[in-house]
């Protein structure tokens, strides 16, 4: 069936520096990536919207210049976030649309600011 | 706003008998749900779903029912088996609004051997 690698699975980083995270899409074409956060006991939360070879939507609330999103390739999507803060502390998790199950998700990464 | 809910953050059912995992949705235009199961530190995997067409889909042990009137749809496992045991999400969608799921907060399911 349908994959998406995510990687890293869990990252800690310094307050002020930038973490990328990494989505493949094994053995299809992921036009579409979405991008979501998960805090504690809450749900999946919908952060962006990827399409290959155009900008990403972000949802209301959700900052662009901080959460830089990248799909160059029908394989590749990433994540870039920007001078974390602890309040960035989260777990990133993408996924990609397939058209027979809805979604594929990643493993999703789990990241620690300090 | 919460458009998918599920109400009960956890259960605990006993192996062999069945398991019922309920949704609640807001959104009328929602038209296309899903259920996913997840283990720790892993993405949700995809379980089963249902379009607004139909009040009922089975795979397996796993059936889902959809009542729109009542804007709910819960997930029934039988016989449960203690390899259920995960944290449950529903998603619905609107179809005609664009191709983001919404998810409930997730049940945390426990099978008890």
């Amino acid at each position: 069936g349908a994959v998406v690698s995510q990687h890293p699975s869990w990252v800690i980083c310094k307050s002020g520096t930038s973490v990328k995270i990494e989505c493949r899409s094994l053995d299809f074409q992921a036009t579409t990536m979405f991008w979501y956060r998960q805090f504690p006991k809450q749900s999946l939360m919908l952060m962006a919207t990827s399409n290959e070879g155009s900008k990403a939507t972000y949802e209301q609330g959700v900052e662009k210049d901080k959460f830089l999103i990248n799909h160059a390739s029908l394989t590749l999507s990433t994540l870039t976030v920007t001078s974390a803060h602890p309040e960035d502390s989260s777990f990133y998790i993408c996924s990609a649309e397939t058209g027979t199950y809805g979604y594929t998700f990643g493993s999703g990464t789990r990241l620690t600011v300090v | 706003d919460q458009q998918v809910k599920q109400n009960s953050p956890s259960l605990s059912v006993q192996e062999g008998r069945i398991s019922i995992l309920n949704c609640d949705y807001t959104n009328s235009m929602f038209d296309y749900f899903l259920w996913y199961k997840k283990y720790p530190a892993e993405g949700p995997t995809f379980l089963i779903s249902i379009s607004s067409i139909k009040d009922k889909n089975e795979d397996g042990r796993f059936t889902v029912f959809l009542n729109k009137s009542a804007k709910h749809l819960s997930l029934h496992i039988v016989p449960s088996q203690p390899g259920d045991s995960a944290v449950y999400f529903c998603a619905a969608r609107a179809s005609n609004t664009g191709n983001q799921f919404y998810f409930g907060t997730g049940t945390s399911l426990t099978v008890i051997p």
